[in-house]
């Protein structure tokens, strides 16, 4: 079974400010992780993704993903946040063993950057 | 505008009747996924096709939910005998498999359900 937590509902973070949102996940064999972003009345965006290789995933406007192992965890950073990063943010994993193509997503996280 | 879109993007019916929701994913993507949103959720998995074939369809969430891809390109969901609990948004994506990797997907805007 594969699942994966997003610890807070709600990250609070000032413009300029370096800002983390937390993901940790759970699989059987090897992840194939995910981040995704849904502005306001907007469909789901892919920022970035890992699945092997440098632990340090860089994405899409800015963004940047720390994949630990030992953790189980596959955070999502970015070193100075803007006003127009607030949205909301999932976390996705998918077992890379056993063939199946369904990922999970957690409940995500909005992010609310304050000028 | 080449991304995936999703029609109708409102829904509004009483419960008991049928409704179909029609994707159509970026055309060189060989998968689509359907996915279910409520509020407060991340998206919630119900069905995916390679191609035309309907790969996984365990999860759709029961018997009145079905879906199609009729010739690899679009794909339609239908609720039959709608219930209220129905009613959420429901996503479509498309992604691009090759070699097993890849499989980014990329979501078109919802169709969002209302039973009345």
């Amino acid at each position: 079974a594969q699942s994966v937590a997003q610890p807070e509902d709600q990250v609070n973070v000032a413009e300029g400010n370096p800002l983390t949102v937390k993901c940790t996940y759970s699989v059987s064999g090897n992840p194939y992780l995910f981040w995704y972003v849904q502005y306001p009345n907007r469909g789901l965006q892919f920022l970035l993704k890992y699945i092997t290789g440098d632990n340090l995933v860089k994405g899409s406007y800015g963004f940047e993903a720390e994949f630990n192992k030992s953790q189980t965890s596959f955070h999502l950073k970015k070193p100075s946040a803007l006003v127009s990063d607030s949205a909301l943010y999932f976390c996705a994993v998918r077992d890379l063993s056993g063939g199946s193509y369904i990922p999970t997503f957690g409940r995500g996280t909005s992010l609310i950057v304050h000028p | 505008d080449t991304g995936v879109s999703q029609d109708p993007r409102h829904k509004i019916t009483k419960r008991g009747q049928n409704v179909t929701f029609r994707c159509d994913p970026i055309s060189e993507h060989n998968r689509l996924y359907w996915y279910r949103q409520t509020l407060g959720q991340g998206p919630e998995f119900l069905t995916y096709f390679q191609n035309e074939a309907q790969l996984e369809k365990s999860r759709l969430l029961s018997d009145r939910f079905s879906a199609e891809r009729p010739k690899g390109s679009f794909s339609t969901l239908e609720i039959q005998r709608t219930e209220q609990g129905d009613s959420a948004m429901y996503l479509c994506a498309s992604s691009l498999l090759a070699g097993g990797v890849g499989d980014e997907q990329y979501f078109g805007p919802g169709t969002r359900l209302t039973v009345t």
